[in-house]
């Protein structure tokens, strides 16, 4: 069965870093493209971050560029998500996701269970 | 930055065929995903490549896109259906903008 575990969230204050893993199982890691999305609360999803299997293409969303940086350890099987400069309107469920595609990306099948990330300001 | 669009909202009866728009600039020139998120679950993805179904999705959930619009059809609602619907178009490589998202109520 194909699955994602995110760690990492919790609660931090305005200006500090944090940094999000993803585990992945069931499935060939190194041969998809990997995405984190979070999703605030009351507010919908919102794509942030996505990263090719070769981690030679990689994108990030306006609202996080130059703050958060999407990287991967294919040999570990691991997704991360480097957080620095939190703002409390970074506060969000954070989903690591698998797409169907290998360079770019195609459609988010599968999703982990999220990870809470909570700024105060 | 790119952006798609949907309803806040949408209503069927139940058996009914419900569509939900999804409009951005260009939109036919970009591949489109549709997913079905419902309190305290992780989302689905229902459509790839603007009208693919993953395996395991019911033929009653379809889409098609036409100029600056996709379109999701739910074709014979069902109250399990009630749910938040995202379409999402891929903007660069690795960049899938989200629409803000969609309601759908069954009653």
């Amino acid at each position: 069965e194909e699955q994602l575990v995110e760690s990492g969230g919790g609660l931090v204050q305005s200006g500090r870093s944090l940094r999000l893993s993803c585990a992945a199982a069931g499935f060939n890691f190194d041969t998809y493209v990997m995405h984190w999305v979070r999703q605030a609360p009351g507010k919908g999803l919102e794509w942030i971050s996505g990263i090719s299997w070769n981690s030679l293409v990689i994108g990030h969303a306006d609202a996080v560029k130059g703050r958060f940086t999407i990287s991967r350890d294919n040999a570990k099987n691991s997704l991360y998500l480097q957080m620095n400069s939190l703002r409390p309107e970074d506060t969000a469920m954070y989903y690591c996701v698998k797409d169907l595609g290998t360079q770019q990306g195609i459609g988010m099948d599968v999703w982990g269970q999220g990870t809470t990330v909570s700024v105060s300001s | 930055s790119y952006e798609v669009t949907q309803p806040l909202s949408v209503s069927v009866s139940p058996g009914q065929t419900a569509n939900i728009a999804c409009s951005g600039e260009e939109l036919s020139d970009k591949y489109t995903s549709w997913y079905q998120h419902k309190p305290g679950q992780s989302p689905l993805l229902l459509i790839y490549h603007d009208t693919q179904r993953p395996s395991g999705i019911p033929e009653r959930f379809s889409a098609s896109t036409s100029g600056n619009t996709a379109t999701l059809t739910i074709s014979g609602t069902q109250a399990m259906d009630e749910a938040d619907y995202y379409c999402q178009a891929w903007d660069t490589s690795t960049a899938g903008v989200f629409g803000g998202g969609t309601e759908l109520t069954v009653l």
